[in-house]
C-alpha cells in the first residue's frame, strides 16, 4: 500500500544531533514536509524539500532526500529541550487528489 | 497574518449537545480543512473545502457538519457526538487544494461526556 513510516521514539542529550528518519511509497510526490507538534499544539510546518533536490538546510535543520531508497531526514543540530516534540514527516499521494499522508511521528526527547 | 485562528481551544459536551467548532484564516487560501486528531497519533484528514466548496469528504459520520460561510471561514458543526469523538480537532489551510504547505491551527481539543 502507500504510507509514510517512521519510528516511533529517539531519544537524545541536550547539544548533540538528533536524525529522524522516514520512509514513503509514492514516488509521485512532489514536496515532502516535516511538522512539528508540540504538547497541546497544533502542527507546525517546519521545512520541506522538493522532490529534486537532495538535500536542504535551513540553520540547524537538515533535510536529506534519497529518491532511490524512498528515505528522507531531519537532522537538527545542536538539538535542544525546546526540540523535544512529536515530528510528523508528510507527503501528498497524486493519484488521490494530492491528499497529505502523514507518518505516524516521531517523539523526540531531549535530555539536559 | 500567517495564522489560522480555531476558538475555542476546548470544549466538554455531553451526546445531546449541539456545539461548533469554528476556524478563521486571512491569508486568502482557497483551501480548507478539517482533521481529527487522537493523541500522539497522525490527523486523519476528515473534510476539504475547495473555493467554498466542499470536495473531500472522508466518510465522515453525520454527526460531524462542515460550513464554509466564505473563503476566509471554516466551521464544524456538532450533534449527538459519541465519546469516542473526543480528539483534537484541527483546522488548516493552504493557497490552493493540497497546493504547496499547509498551515495549521493550534486545535480545539473536544471531550465528549
Amino acid at each position: 500500500g502507500e504510507d509514510v513510516e517512521q519510528s516511533l521514539f529517539l531519544s537524545v542529550r541536550e547539544g548533540d544531533s538528533s536524525v529522524i528518519n522516514c520512509t514513503y511509497t509514492d514516488s509521485s510526490s512532489t514536496y515532502l514536509y516535516w511538522y512539528k507538534q508540540e504538547p497541546g499544539a497544533g502542527l507546525q510546518l517546519l521545512t520541506y524539500i522538493f522532490s529534486n533536490m537532495d538535500m536542504k538546510q535551513d540553520q540547524r535543520l537538515t533535510v536529506l532526500l534519497n529518491k532511490k531508497d524512498k528515505h528522507l531526514s531531519l537532522r537538527i543540530a545542536d538539538t535542544q529541550t525546546g526540540d523535544s516534540a512529536i515530528y510528523f514527516c508528510a507527503g501528498p499521494l497524486y493519484n488521490q487528489g494530492g491528499k497529505l499522508i502523514f507518518g505516524q511521528g516521531t517523539e523526540l526527547s531531549v535530555k539536559p | 497574518d500567517t495564522e489560522v485562528t480555531q476558538t475555542p481551544k476546548h470544549l466538554v459536551m455531553g451526546m445531546t449537545n449541539k456545539k461548533s467548532l469554528k476556524c478563521e484564516q486571512h491569508m486568502g487560501h482557497r483551501a480548507m480543512y478539517w482533521y481529527k486528531q487522537k493523541a500522539k497519533k497522525p490527523p486523519e484528514l476528515m473534510f476539504v473545502y475547495s473555493y467554498e466548496k466542499l470536495s473531500i469528504n472522508e466518510s465522515v459520520p453525520s454527526r460531524f457538519s462542515p460550513e464554509c460561510p466564505n473563503s476566509s471561514l471554516l466551521n464544524l458543526h456538532l450533534h449527538a457526538l459519541q465519546p469516542e469523538d473526543s480528539a483534537l480537532y484541527l483546522c488548516a489551510s493552504s493557497l490552493g487544494p493540497f497546493n504547496e504547505k499547509l498551515f495549521f491551527g493550534s486545535g480545539t481539543q473536544l471531550s465528549v461526556l
